[in-house]
């Protein structure tokens, strides 16, 4: 089955500096990804869909320019958090549909970022 | 903005015991997901249901999509201690973006 592969799964940063997550479809191509963002005990929000080759389309409310998307090639997109701060601490999840399917994504296992 | 409300936020059950849990929206969605998610990991598709009034199960669960489109309920029978999670309903149209609610959380007392 479709499988979406995330790394790293936890990653610990200090403060002001950027970090790189990784979201890559293994077994299917994907020329849309979707960036989710998830606070404790809270749901999925989504935060912005990356298009393959274009440019990311950001949810309201998420500033672009500190949440860099790429998506550079039809199996992988990358997420930075830039200048990241204690408030950006969360667990982030990317998704893909899968080739073919008429509904749902397929979830990578997440990311936990904390920014000390 | 299309929501989600999704009910009970949390369940404290025996095990063995049968769960039901319930979503609705203030929008149409054609096709309603539900979703589990373990400690730390991303969500599992569980069951999707795209007719309305369509009754669906998978093994032990069950879900229907409400007629109007708007609700849907999901069922566990017979609890085990690795149904423990949280449960996600989602909307979604076409291929458009995935509208989650906000999670019922099952605990299954020892």
């Amino acid at each position: 089955g479709a499988v979406v592969s995330q790394h790293p799964s936890r990653v610990i940063c200090k403060s002001g500096t950027s970090v790189k997550i990784e979201c890559r479809s293994l077994d299917f191509q994907a020329t849309t990804m979707f960036w989710y963002r998830q606070f404790p005990k809270q749901s999925l929000m989504l935060m912005a869909t990356s298009n393959e080759g274009s440019k990311a389309t950001y949810e309201q409310g998420v500033e672009k320019d500190k949440f860099l998307i790429n998506h550079a090639s039809l199996t992988l997109s990358t997420l930075t958090v830039t200048s990241a701060h204690p408030e950006d601490s969360s667990f982030y999840i990317c998704s893909a549909p899968p080739q073919g399917a008429d509904y749902g994504y397929t979830f990578g296992s997440g990311t936990r970022l904390t920014v000390v | 903005g299309q929501q989600l409300n999704q009910s009970p936020q949390s369940m404290f059950i025996q095990e063995g015991e049968d769960v039901s849990m319930n979503c609705t929206s203030s929008s149409i969605f054609n096709t309603w997901l539900w979703y589990k998610q373990d400690p730390g990991e991303g969500p599992v598709l569980l069951i999707a249901l795209y007719k309305a009034g369509e009754l669906t199960s998978n093994g032990r669960l069950t879900a229907q999509f409400g007629i109007t489109r708007k609700d849907s309920f999901l069922n566990i029978s017979a609890s085990i201690p690795s149904d423990v999670g949280i449960y996600f309903c989602a909307g979604q149209n076409g291929n458009d973006k995935i509208i989650f609610g906000k999670g019922t959380r099952l605990h299954i007392l020892p």
